[in-house]
């Protein structure tokens, strides 16, 4: 079945970029986002990327597909306080339209 | 800017009690979803709703979920009888139409059930 994955953890310091990566398992997927989830808080769509892209950027964000690998990233230049978060990847089933989720990383910016 | 809300923020219950979680999509969106996320795991597809009625469910929506569109602006998410295992964050999410795919997701009710 469809399944997305991330590392749960990651921590940088203010001002450096940072990574966060996914795999996903279904190669129909047509759309894969990323979405931030602040303490006590919902999901914030943050940016997404179509199937047939490789790359889109959004002003500090940067997301890299590859879709022979399966492999999603987000890239965060210059990464401040308030970028603490978790960062979900998620990516929409072929059918239905419903979101498979990854298990989220936990991104700490230490000043 | 529109948003997704949903009511209450918490809800505790007792085993075996009813409860209904309630969501206003944002005003012209036309398919609605809900989520829930258990404490440290993922957040799993429950159902889509389009049209006032089921388009999709996960295994998770048995018997004892049900959803409802009550008037043009609530969606609502009823657990029968609930038991401690539907302890988590249900957060219900919307898109507008065929055409769209951003889905916006409400705040999320937390629900602890004792």
């Amino acid at each position: 079945g469809e399944d997305v994955e991330q590392s749960l953890f990651l921590s940088v310091r203010e001002g450096d970029s940072s990574v966060i990566n996914c795999t996903y398992t279904d190669s129909s997927s047509t759309y894969l986002y990323w979405y931030k989830q602040e303490p006590g808080a919902g999901l914030q769509l943050l940016t997404y990327i179509f199937s047939n892209m490789d790359m889109k950027q959004d002003q500090r964000l940067t997301v890299l597909l590859n879709k022979k690998d399966k492999h999603l990233s987000l890239r965060i230049a210059d990464t401040q306080t308030g970028d603490s978060a978790i960062y979900f990847c998620a990516e929409k089933a072929d059918q239905g339209g419903k979101l498979i989720f990854g298990q989220g990383t936990e991104l700490s910016v230490k000043p | 800017e529109p948003e997704v809300t949903q009511t209450p923020s918490h809800q505790v219950t007792q085993m075996g009690q009813e409860v209904i979680l309630r969501c206003v999509p944002i005003s012209n969106h036309l398919y609605f979803y809900w989520y829930r996320q258990i404490l440290g795991q993922k957040v799993e597809f429950l159902v889509s709703f389009y049209n006032n009625e089921i388009s999709e469910k996960s295994e998770i929506f048995d018997d004892q979920f049900s959803v409802e569109r009550p008037d043009g602006s609530n969606f609502t998410l009823k657990i029968r009888s609930t038991k401690l295992e539907d302890s988590a964050m249900y957060f219900c999410a919307s898109i507008w139409g065929t055409g769209g795919h951003e889905q916006y997701f409400g705040p999320g009710t937390r629900l602890t059930v004792t």
